[in-house]
């Protein structure tokens, strides 16, 4: 079957860094995604990776290992407004998403 | 602004009734639109790929019959639910494909809470 792991929670302070870590299992793979999701909303474009390394986009990077399986999302700086879900997804065929189970994101003051 | 709009945002039926929700893909032809189910604090679920002018190509598990989608122009899909129950209350979203030079974005709808009494 395909699925997509990540941890549950995650809980950090104002400036501090966080990781989510997101490994996955799918029949295709055309890249892995990361999105955003303010509790009753939608989920909002943060990155994409295609090839393996870092891809850097303001405070946040995302990191991908095809031959792991692997990939993170690095949140710096964090800042309240960061609290949300964090979903890492795969296309996986014809630009269809898999989706991860998310990760709630808590930014302490 | 938003390049897909969904609506309507929130509905609420009665047990039995059947509930439209539309997905309109704005300044851009959309021929593959993807519809998903959110329960609360749980994963999207992909439901359906809707591809314009054809079948939709439902995943394992969704029940095709009780959840109609039409694709019928570049712009425009619809999710019907059909014969709503109390556990079909969830947040359904869409999402549609465009195709740029640098290669294919996704962009979601706003979402639609249905909430089935």
């Amino acid at each position: 079957g395909q699925s997509l792991e990540q941890p549950s929670e995650v809980t950090a302070v104002e400036g501090a860094i966080v990781q989510i870590n997101c490994t996955y299992q799918t029949s295709g793979f055309y890249g892995l995604s990361w999105y955003q999701q303010h509790d009753g909303g939608a989920p909002t474009f943060l990155s994409y990776n295609a090839l393996d390394g870092l891809e850097e986009t303001g405070r946040f990077s995302s990191f991908l290992s095809r031959s792991d399986s692997y990939g993170y999302l690095l949140l710096q700086e964090l800042q309240m407004k960061d609290s949300a879900s964090y979903f890492c997804a795969v296309g996986s065929g014809t630009y269809k998403y898999i989706f991860g189970t998310g990760t709630r994101l808590k930014v302490l003051a | 602004g938003a390049v897909v709009s969904q609506h309507p945002s929130w509905v609420i039926c009665k047990s039995g009734t059947s509930v439209k929700i539309e997905c309109r893909s704005l300044d851009f032809q959309a021929t593959t639109m993807f519809w998903y189910r959110q329960f609360p604090k749980q994963s999207l679920m992909l439901m359906a790929t809707s591809n314009e002018g054809s079948k939709a190509t439902y995943e394992q598990g969704v029940e095709k019959d009780k959840f109609l989608i039409n694709h019928a122009s570049l712009t425009l899909s619809t999710l019907t639910v059909t014969s709503a129950h109390p556990e079909d209350s969830s947040f359904y979203i869409c999402s549609a494909r465009v195709s740029t030079p640098s290669g294919n974005t996704i962009y979601f709808g706003e979402g639609s809470w249905l909430t089935v009494v």
